[in-house]
């Protein structure tokens, strides 16, 4: 199976902060490679997917990055709304596979 | 608008068995792959099975492979996940959640449903 590291597994920043999460996947998986942001007691939220395409309705201060093994979330201009874990996932292969998760919290 | 609910989630007993439903509606649900994903407390998302359009392919993480069963009923607008063996481990909220081609995100999720396993 693949699997797919994500770091840091938690950061804080403060609002107005440009803040960057990374993943790296143990194979190629070209740009098979979906973020998403989890809130508690919410359902989770798709931001980007196939790596750099902006999902519809998420915000332009979310961006992605990357191809192969290795991939950037980045948050342009930390809002106190952007507070989740975020989370990588690959859909190169069907044994889909998650990064642990990046708590986010603000300073 | 696009709604997946899920329901069975219960307290189980170790080895007991628990059939958990989606219902789907919004969409037309005989298009879209479907999975679900749990999560357990205080961890991350795990994908558990996947199910495309007309059930010919079906997949497990290794970790339900052989006590899961993942199925669907398009004319109902339904996923379901058969869960037999259970065991503490096992104890997650689970989220039904679509996506349109094996290799696309998913791209709605369900707002989950609470499966405890415990004696």
């Amino acid at each position: 199976d693949i699997q797919v590291t994500q770091s840091p597994s938690s950061l804080s920043a403060s609002v107005g902060d440009r803040v960057t999460i990374t993943c790296r996947a143990s194979q190629t998986i070209t740009n098979y490679l979906n973020w998403y942001q989890h809130k508690p007691g919410k359902a989770p939220k798709v931001l980007i997917y196939a790596a750099s395409t902006l999902q519809t309705g998420v915000p332009s201060r979310f961006s992605g990055s990357g191809s192969g093994t290795d991939f950037t979330l980045t948050i342009s201009g930390l809002q106190p709304e952007d507070v989740a874990t975020y989370y990588c996932q690959q859909s190169f292969s069907t044994s889909y596979t998650f990064g642990q998760g990046t708590r986010l919290e603000i300073k | 608008q696009v709604q997946l609910v899920e329901s069975g989630g219960d307290l189980v007993n170790p080895g007991g068995s628990l059939r958990l439903s989606c219902a789907a509606s919004g969409f037309t649900f005989s298009d879209y792959y479907m999975a679900w994903i749990r999560q357990a407390p205080g961890k991350g998302l795990e994908w558990v099975s996947y199910i495309s359009t007309s059930s010919i392919h079906r997949d497990y993480a290794d970790s339900v492979k052989g006590r899961f069963t993942i199925s669907r009923d398009n004319a109902k607008n339904s996923l379901f996940l058969r869960m037999s063996s259970l065991r503490a481990e096992d104890t997650a909220v689970y989220y039904c959640a679509r996506a349109y081609t094996s290799s696309s995100p998913f791209d709605f999720w369900g707002q989950g449903t609470l499966v405890t396993v415990s004696s």
